[in-house]
C-alpha cells in the first residue's frame, strides 16, 4: 500500500512483559516520527529519525522506551517491563524530508493494553 | 507548551459552518491541523506556515494571525464525512527535528 502500515495493529502485554512494535513509512521517507496517544488526547511526540539517525529521543518517557531504524526505513519502538501506565495508542508518522511546513503522514498506530 | 483548541466538542446539523480554534502561548513556526475517526490514522488537513503560506484541502480554509500565535480552521458547508476530532498540531522548533506539539483536539459531530 501507499501509506505508513504499522504492526501489530492490537497488542495486550502482561506487565512486565517486552513490545515491540513495527512501523512501515512510505517508500522514500527520510523523515520518521513515534508519537504516543492516550485516551481522549492529542498524539503526545516520543521520538524522530531522519535516515537512520535518531536525531530527537527528547519525547521517550523512560529508559524503558527504545527506538531504532537500522537500514533508514522500517523502525521499531521498543518497551521493555510494560508497565500500565505504558497502555496507549502508538502513532508511526513519515515525511518525504524535513523542514519546516512540511506534512507528516500517520499510520493507523498500534493500540498497547497493559494487564 | 500545548496549544490549547477551542471548542473541545460541537455539534452540527448537515450544511452548518464551524470554525475551531489553535492558541499557542510560544511563537509558531507553522500549524498543521489533523482529522482523526476513532480507530484510525490522523488524517493531514492543512499547513499553515509563518509567513501566510498555506498549503491543503479546497473545501477547508484556516487563518494563521503570527501577532496572537492563533490559527483557526474554517469548515463550511459540513458534511457527515467531516465528523472526527480535529486536532491541530504546533511546530516550535523551525529547525532540528519538526516535531508537532498537538493540542487535545476538539470533537465535531454532524448530524442529519
Amino acid at each position: 500500500g501507499a501509506g505508513v502500515s504499522q504492526s501489530p495493529r492490537y497488542k495486550v502485554a502482561k506487565r512486565g512483559q517486552d513490545v515491540a512494535l513495527r512501523c512501515d513509512p512510505i517508500s522514500g521517507h527520510v523523515s520518521l516520527f513515534w508519537y504516543q496517544q492516550a485516551l481522549g488526547q492529542g498524539p503526545e511526540f516520543l521520538t524522530y529519525f531522519q535516515n537512520e539517525a535518531q536525531l530527537d529521543k527528547s519525547g521517550l518517557p523512560s529508559d524503558r522506551f527504545f527506538a531504532e531504524r537500522p537500514e533508514g526505513s522500517v523502525s521499531t519502538l521498543k518497551i521493555q517491563r510494560t508497565q500500565q501506565e505504558d497502555s496507549a495508542v502508538y502513532l508511526c508518522a513519515s515525511s518525504f524530508t524535513m523542514g519546516v511546513g512540511i506534512e507528516q503522514f500517520f499510520g493507523p498506530g498500534t493500540r498497547l493494553t497493559v494487564l | 507548551q500545548q496549544p490549547v483548541q477551542s471548542p473541545q466538542a460541537v455539534i452540527l446539523r448537515e450544511g452548518e459552518d464551524a470554525v475551531i480554534n489553535c492558541s499557542s502561548s510560544k511563537a509558531l513556526y507553522s500549524v498543521h491541523w489533523y482529522r482523526q475517526k476513532h480507530g484510525e490514522a490522523p488524517v493531514f488537513l492543512m499547513i499553515l506556515l509563518k509567513g501566510g503560506e498555506q498549503k491543503g484541502h479546497e473545501k477547508i480554509s484556516a487563518s494563521f494571525n503570527e501577532k496572537k500565535q492563533q490559527s483557526s480552521l474554517y469548515l463550511t458547508a459540513s458534511q457527515l464525512s467531516y465528523s472526527g476530532t480535529y486536532f491541530c498540531g504546533t511546530d516550535y522548533s523551525g529547525a532540528g527535528s519538526y516535531q508537532l506539539t498537538f493540542g487535545k483536539g476538539t470533537k465535531l459531530s454532524v448530524i442529519p
